[in-house]
């Protein structure tokens, strides 16, 4: 079993709609966890930080953490199709050193 | 506040031959990690480098090697070059030390083996 699974889509959506990305996780030590988004060919961007459980916002974005069912979510509200890439979620244990990657998912919004 | 840059951009190489790849990290970071990304695959943890010292590996064997210069740039070394090399290789700096493990990665060097 994969230390971290992610539905790598592709998922497609119209301009303006709300997505929502996934990704599960089975190491009950992980308490760093991270959304990056990558455009093609290129290293990813960082768009979300969050330590332990809950919710956190940065504008359209909203990750949310749920360690009890080791299951995190990043929503991504007014869909633009700038926000068209690849979304990887990533998380560490205790010392935050070693970060598991999911293998990400492609989303595609259409004008 | 300068990024994460990493050098060169694209390289071919030939199998069994050695590579060496840098990265410097972001102004203000002091820890390097270094990944593997294969096409349609999420980066792969190869190992990280604070304090000069690597701090952690993933599950690469010995001919990945490193290297972290006082500055906090870095250096990633891979040995006898195998087909299955061929990926984008990632650096990512944090700070160690601080209040979050944030990593900030840089546009990676393409790495193809033939």
């Amino acid at each position: 079993q994969k230390e971290v699974e992610q539905d790598p889509g592709p998922l497609s959506v119209p301009e303006g709609a709300i997505v929502s990305l996934n990704c599960t996780y089975s190491n009950s030590a992980f308490q760093y966890f991270m959304w990056y988004r990558q455009y093609s060919r290129k290293g990813p961007e960082l768009l979300m930080y969050t330590y332990s459980s809950g919710n956190k916002e940065d504008g359209r974005f909203t990750a949310q953490v749920d360690k009890s069912s080791k299951y995190i979510s990043l929503f991504i509200r007014d869909s633009q199709p700038s926000d068209s890439a690849t979304y990887l979620c990533a998380m560490s244990a205790n010392t935050g050193n070693q970060f598991y990657f999911g293998t990400g998912t492609s989303l595609t919004v259409i004008p | 506040e300068t990024g994460v840059t990493q050098s060169p951009t694209h390289l071919i190489k030939t199998r069994g031959q050695q590579v060496t790849l840098r990265c410097s990290s972001q102004s203000g970071h002091n820890t390097v990690s270094w990944y593997q990304q294969a096409l349609g695959q999420g980066p792969q943890f190869i190992f990280q480098y604070y304090r000069e010292e690597e701090n952690g590996r993933g599950n690469f064997p010995p001919r990945f090697s490193g290297l972290q210069f006082p500055n906090y740039s870095s250096e990633l070394n891979v040995n006898a070059l195998e087909l299955d090399d061929s990926a984008l290789y990632l650096c990512a700096s944090s700070l160690t030390g601080g209040y979050s493990y944030e990593q900030y990665f840089g546009p990676g060097t393409r790495l193809t083996v033939t």
